[in-house]
């Protein structure tokens, strides 16, 4: 079982440079989120998709984009990353309404902008 | 505000030896409460969950969490720990509306 798989595992940015996280989920959820992890700050969600065609800024949306592609595809765009931006990103899924909030998770990418 | 305190940064304990992690929530109904693994390099992964009925939940690889209403509070244990439970553990608040809160976590390290 694939469940949610991320691209890239990592990747290196200079400042300014923009680049796109892929995210997909085999699991037929509904909702879809994009996590940022920095040490002693636990996650934090940037953006979520509570269902196809609709996304949300979480606590921490500035200098992000996202695109709910499809049902299965949600993706997380750096315009122009910054070294703020250097961190680990997760992206998860949901069953979402009907569901009880228990979200499953990919590997992360780990991000270093310099 | 929802939130979630972790008061540990970290906790090292010895092998065979039992387990406590604390959880504080601030939520004015009964939420959701989850608590999650990470090893390390790895996403998270779901250790055991509450939403309502018997206080005591049990989780997978030993693990069990008490909600505790009047100390709003979720702690985690396990009674023998194991050098492969080294990890970060993460308490999180699921109150609807699609979002979670999660604590900072706590990095548990095992001595042999």
């Amino acid at each position: 079982n694939a469940g949610v798989t991320q691209t890239p595992k990592f990747q290196v940015l200079k400042t300014g440079q923009s680049m796109t996280l892929q995210c997909a989920q085999d699991m037929n959820h509904n909702s879809m989120y994009w996590y940022r992890q920095d040490p002693g700050m636990g996650l934090r969600l940037i953006y979520y998709s509570a269902s196809e065609g609709t996304t949300d800024k979480g606590e921490v949306p500035n200098g992000y984009n996202v695109s709910r592609l499809n049902k299965r595809e949600f993706s997380l765009r750096l315009e122009s990353a910054a070294p703020s931006q250097t961190s680990v990103y997760f992206c998860a899924s949901s069953k979402g309404r009907e569901g009880d909030g228990q979200a499953f998770f990919g590997q992360g990418t780990r991000l270093t902008v310099v | 505000a929802q939130s979630v305190t972790q008061p540990d940064i970290h906790i090292t304990v010895s092998e065979g030896a039992s387990l406590e992690l604390r959880c504080n929530y601030s939520y004015g109904a009964t939420p959701y409460l989850f608590w999650y693994v990470q090893s390390p390099g790895q996403g998270l992964q779901l250790l055991l969950k509450y939403f309502s009925g018997d206080t005591l939940v049990q989780g997978i690889k030993g693990f069990e969490a008490e909600f505790k209403r009047s100390q709003s509070s979720f702690n985690l244990r396990k009674p023998s720990v194991h050098w492969s439970d080294a990890a970060e553990y993460f308490c999180a608040v699921y109150s609807g509306g699609f979002k979670t809160i999660f604590g900072a976590g706590t990095r548990l390290f095992v001595k042999a």
